[in-house]
């Protein structure tokens, strides 16, 4: 059983397009992420909620908007994609927010924007 | 420069070495996570310290608070150990990411 699923895997789009990824956990966690790897493999934070609440919102551009209809699911709708935003976008859940609690990551969602 | 920074950027080594990674940090943490970043790009957690050591199988992951550095061990490395390993610093709610070691262990 996966743990954390993300869709799709790969994305390949023009400019100016909207585009979602989708995020599900089945491990019963409160909180999850999304995380931006780029062409360096270097990752940062974008967002994150917690039992569908936003907690984290890390400068991330307007057109990049999360939606978490329940806790088991934190999606990720990009508006107006630009050449900058091509990179791997990584799902994560922890069973809270707290410093101690595991991450478990999606196998990530390749985004490439022509 | 980054808040967490590692060391090396890059790291070969023979079947059988023992390997070690470093990571410095310069921000207040109240946990230090290693991850492993598979070839094929799936990333998963080998571990959370906030003080000490804790093994797990070859692995070894040691944190000095006072110094703000940690490192992570394998011994007797393997070639299904080559992989990019990660270190990232829980600060606050979020976590801050090295830029990574790529290793590569041939047979």
């Amino acid at each position: 059983d996966t743990a954390v699923s993300q869709t799709p895997k790969y994305l390949v789009t023009q400019m100016g397009n909207d585009k979602s990824i989708k995020c599900e956990q089945n491990l019963g966690h409160d909180t999850m992420y999304w995380y931006k790897q780029d062409s360096k493999k270097f990752l940062k934070i974008m967002f994150s909620y917690n039992n569908k609440e936003l907690i984290i919102n890390e400068t991330v551009p307007n057109r990049f908007s999360p939606k978490s209809p329940d806790k088991a699911h934190l999606n990720l709708h990009i508006n107006s994609l630009e050449l900058g935003d091509s990179a791997v976008y990584f799902c994560a859940s922890s069973l809270s927010g707290l410093s101690y609690n595991e991450q478990f990551f999606g196998p990530g969602t390749r985004l490439t924007v022509l | 420069k980054n808040e967490v920074e590692q060391s090396p950027q890059n790291l070969t080594a023979q079947e059988g070495e023992f390997i070690t990674i470093n990571c410095s940090y310069s921000v207040g943490i109240s946990a230090l996570h290693w991850l492993q970043q598979h070839p094929g790009g799936g990333i998963v957690s080998l571990f959370m310290l906030s003080s000490g050591k804790k093994k797990h199988g070859r692995l070894i992951a040691t944190i000095n608070i006072q110094e703000k550095h940690s490192s992570l061990h394998i011994t007797a490395s393997h070639p299904r150990d080559s992989a990019v390993y990660i270190c990232a610093a829980h600060n606050t709610d979020k976590l801050i990411f090295g830029t990574g070691t790529r290793l590569q262990v041939f047979p």
